[in-house]
């Protein structure tokens, strides 16, 4: 079975970082797209990042850009998402995804809240 | 970036009966569009891809049709477990988009 197990959420204030990462295993991790999906608390869902097999290309939600970084180690089957800057409105539950374009495998979620 | 717009907002179905959801896209996403259920507390479960395919494991009480900006998933006869909320996602252009999600409780 595919699991996704996400870890690093927490309590951080305005402006300041947080490192998330996400473990892989049942799937072939060097042969698949992973990404970033989140939900603030009681909204809808959110991609944020995504990046390819190699990590030679990465996208991000405008958002997101140029404070977020998505990165992975295929040796290790891990996902990572640097979060710099952050804001009150980055809280939310982050999910790591298996990116098939549409997301058909997903992590349980680690909550992220930015607050002073 | 391509707006997902779902509706109704809530739908109200009784155990047993059949419930309808839509979504419209902004602008065309030919068949590149998944459902999704999330009932509380977990994380999404894929339900419906390109348009219309089952994933994995998904009742045959579950179906999605439509193309281009219109899209519908439907439940035939709701169960318990069918009670939650449902996404739309587009996946044909970057950043994948996602509607607000409809609420299907109970009648």
């Amino acid at each position: 079975d595919v699991q996704l197990v996400e870890s690093g959420g927490g309590l951080v204030q305005p402006g300041g970082s947080l490192r998330l990462s996400c473990a892989a295993s049942g799937l072939t991790f060097s042969s698949t797209w992973m990404s970033w999906v989140r939900q603030a608390p009681g909204k809808g869902l959110e991609w944020v990042a995504n990046i390819r097999q190699d990590g030679s290309d990465k996208y991000y939600v405008d958002s997101v850009r140029g404070r977020f970084t998505i990165s992975r180690d295929n040796a290790k089957n891990a996902l990572y998402l640097q979060m710099d800057s952050l804001r009150v409105e980055d809280t939310a539950v982050y999910y790591c995804a298996r990116d098939n374009s549409y997301v058909d495998h997903w992590g349980q979620g680690t909550l992220v809240t930015v607050s002073s | 970036e391509i707006v997902m717009t779902q509706s109704p907002a809530t739908l109200s179905v009784s155990p047993g009966e059949r419930a309808t959801l839509s979504c419209r896209a902004s602008q065309s996403v030919g068949s590149n569009l998944a459902w999704y259920r999330q009932k509380p507390g977990q994380a999404p479960r894929l339900f419906i891809y390109s348009a219309s395919t089952r994933a994995t494991g998904i009742p045959a009480r579950f179906s999605g049709g439509g193309s281009g900006t219109e899209f519908t998933l439907t439940i035939s006869s709701l169960q318990s477990e069918d009670f939650a909320v449902y996404y739309c996602q587009q996946y044909n252009k970057w950043p994948q988009t996602f509607g607000q999600g409809t609420k299907v409780e109970v009648k």
